[in-house]
């Protein structure tokens, strides 16, 4: 099973960064992946393998990954990003999801 | 335009049984591994099965085992789930998506880059 801890919120001004972070033990040995949800519609990919971000992905959206702890990292956040984001790993098993993180934009 | 088209879905008691289907359109489906994902009210999203491209490998998480199987046809460009002897527990929106994976070898790695906008199943008495 997995288990990827993430902070049931965080609130960042329009403008600031926001970093939710996502915690498990087999995170130094897989890759790391996040979604972003928006009320009511599916999730969307934001970055995946760590730190990449598909095409279509502003550019203030990054990931970093140290150790047990991966990090998404929303610089200049826009009202746009208000959402849940979700961390995700896998192995040749299975795969698992985040908590869940609500970013509220004041 | 790629695109994952879910149904299927709808009120069911429990016991019961569903299928969800999950159609495809804009990309070659039998190159790609495809997963059903869940969300039940208020929660966060859960894995629930993988099919690897021709079918010949199949995963699940440990609470649908032996109640739920994922399949596909790939000359339909159609996936499945069969859904049996349901619980309360399973009512959720079920989510199609495609899989990207690592070739045999090489580091792992397995996400999903397309997504349908879901259906609901809903298991109550």
């Amino acid at each position: 099973s997995y288990e990827l801890t993430q902070p049931p919120s965080v609130s960042v001004s329009p403008g600031q960064t926001a970093r939710i972070t996502c915690s498990g033990d087999a995170l130094p040995k897989q890759y790391a992946y996040w979604y972003q949800q928006k009320p009511g519609q599916a999730p969307v990919l934001v970055i995946y393998k760590d730190s990449e971000r598909p095409s279509g992905i502003p550019e203030r959206f990054s990931g970093s990954s140290s150790g047990t702890t991966v990090t998404l990292t929303i610089s200049g956040v826009q009202a746009e990003d208000e959402a849940d984001y979700y961390c995700q790993s896998a192995d040749s098993s299975g795969l698992g999801f985040g908590t869940g993180t609500k970013v509220t934009v004041l | 335009e790629v695109q994952l088209v879910e149904s299927g879905g709808g009120l069911v008691q429990p016991g019961g049984s569903l299928r969800l289907s999950c159609a495809a359109s804009g990309f070659t489906f039998s190159s790609y591994w495809m997963s059903w994902v869940r969300q039940a009210p208020g929660k966060g999203l859960e894995w629930v099965a993988n099919i690897k491209q021709d079918g010949s490998e199949k995963y699940y998480v440990d609470s649908v085992k032996g109640r739920f199987t994922i399949s596909r046809d790939n000359a339909k460009n159609s996936l499945y789930l069969q859904m049996n002897s349901l619980r309360a527990e399973d009512t959720a929106v079920y989510y199609c998506a495609r899989g990207a994976s690592s070739p045999p070898s090489g580091y792992y790695y397995y996400y999903m880059d397309v997504w349908g906008k879901g259906t609901t199943v809903t298991v109550s008495s």
